[in-house]
């Protein structure tokens, strides 16, 4: 079965750093990787989509790396603002599991003016 | 992308009655899910809705509880039934794109059992 865990559960950063957070999953043979940012009591608005081929993937302030031998992504935030105050999200799509997706719990990221 | 609309944004009901909430694509998508996001956690997927099949339920959801429509490829309702408090959630829908499955979220229902 597909696990997905993200590290730190919770970040508090003043505005102007920059950041990483971090994404595991524990089957390699995964389709695709995809990072959202979900606000309070909203959807999903998607990030940076990584394809199992790729490597890094940049949107803007974001980058998204995947390293899938070692069950491993991060989305490196840039120059963070108190917008980007949100909670942050990864799902996996894999091979092996009905194709479907698995989320990770999330990383709530607080970014201080 | 997808533009993803759901109706409705946010519901109060009793327990033991039944609540369908819509979702509605901007564009024909052959992949639709449903998930669940109890408070404070992370979503679970519901269900895999593709249009001219039956939905596919994940482990630990059933039919009778979550019935689930798919009309056409834009649209589809899912059901609550016989809620109980423990069914307070968010409801999301999602729809994955055929070439890079990319997946795109609705805004979510927020359901509330009392």
């Amino acid at each position: 079965k597909q696990e997905v865990t993200q590290i730190p559960a919770a970040l508090s950063v003043p505005e102007g750093e920059n950041l990483v957070l971090n994404c595991s999953f524990t089957d390699s043979a995964i389709y695709n990787l995809q990072w959202f940012r979900q606000d309070p009591g909203k959807g999903l608005t998607s990030l940076l989509l990584i394809q199992s081929s790729q490597r890094e993937q940049t949107s803007g302030r974001l980058n998204a790396s995947l390293d899938k031998s070692s069950g491993r992504s991060t989305l490196y935030i840039a120059a963070s603002q108190p917008g980007d105050s949100a909670t942050y999200l990864c799902a996996v799509r894999t091979h092996n599991y009905g194709q479907n997706f698995v989320f990770g719990p999330g990383t709530r990221l607080s970014v201080l003016p | 992308s997808a533009v993803i609309s759901q109706k409705p944004s946010r519901d109060i009901c009793q327990r033991g009655t039944s609540l369908t909430i819509q979702c509605q694509v901007d564009s024909q998508v052959t992949m639709m899910f449903w998930y669940r996001q109890q408070p404070g956690q992370s979503l679970t997927l519901i269900a895999t809705a593709n249009q001219g099949s039956e939905a596919t339920y994940e482990s630990g959801f059933v039919i009778d509880k979550f019935p689930i429509s798919r009309p056409n490829l834009t649209f589809s309702t899912l059901t609550v039934s016989n809620m109980s408090p423990e069914d307070s959630s968010i409801y999301l829908c999602s729809v994955a794109s055929d070439t890079f499955y990319e997946q795109y979220f609705g805004p979510g229902t927020r359901l509330t059992v009392t």
